[in-house]
């Protein structure tokens, strides 16, 4: 069974704390990405990886920064967690970036709460 | 830009009732249309897929067709059973990286 793993399914952090999330899969697959999901908007994407060590930006990047140092592990840093940031994170990886192949898979998301 | 319009939640049925969620999009060229869904407590997981026009995607008894004239790819199930309940998302990817998502349609089953 494919697999992506994130490392929190809940988090609590307070206004200005730097704030880790880690996501996992075991698939091998080269594209990664965080989006985060918030009710009526449905998911918008965060940033997005198609190597290591590259990254992209994607709808909203504002306040958060990424890193891909190996392949299967790709974390979200919120450098100074604000309470607008408050909501479910989901990280995804996928085997191709064309539409076609663009099946991703999902972590079970983290919830996180900023106070 | 391109976008995908969803019917907003929730829809309540009961057991064995048709499921119709209606999609519609904008793209400017020939994207493929995607369903997810989200299991409570879950990540999202594929549920179908259809890559060019008229093609009919199914799973789990669900299916959507993809209507080029009409720009939709609404989501049916012949009788819905109470493991249905979820949240289920359209999408689209059109030449890029980047799927473009619905706002997700909750879905609640009653017994």
């Amino acid at each position: 069974d494919v697999k992506v793993t994130q490392s929190s399914r809940y988090l609590v952090k307070r206004t200005g704390e730097k704030v880790f999330l880690e996501c996992v899969q075991d698939m091998d697959h080269e594209n990664m990405f965080w989006y985060r999901q918030d009710p009526g908007l449905g998911l918008r994407l965060i940033y997005f990886s198609y190597d290591v060590k590259m990254k992209e930006k994607g709808d909203i990047p504002e306040g958060y920064s990424v890193s891909r140092e190996k392949k299967e592990r790709f974390s979200l840093i919120l450098e100074s967690a604000s309470t607008n940031q408050t909501s479910m994170y989901l990280c995804a990886s996928s085997l191709e970036l064309t539409p076609v192949y663009n099946e991703q898979f999902f972590g079970p998301g983290t919830r996180l709460t900023v106070l | 830009g391109n976008s995908v319009t969803q019917m907003e939640g929730p829809v309540t049925l009961s057991e064995e009732a048709f499921l119709t969620i209606n999609c519609t999009y904008t793209a400017t060229g020939y994207p493929s249309l995607f369903w997810y869904v989200q299991y409570p407590g879950e990540g999202l997981q594929l549920l179908l897929k259809a890559t060019k026009a008229d093609d009919k995607g199914s799973n789990k008894g669900f299916e959507a067709t993809y209507r080029k004239e009409t720009t939709s790819f609404h989501l049916e199930k012949g009788s819905v059973q109470v493991s249905d309940s979820a949240v289920y998302f359209c999408a689209l990817s059109e030449g890029n990286y980047q799927l473009i998502w619905g706002a997700g349609t909750k879905l609640i089953i009653k017994p």
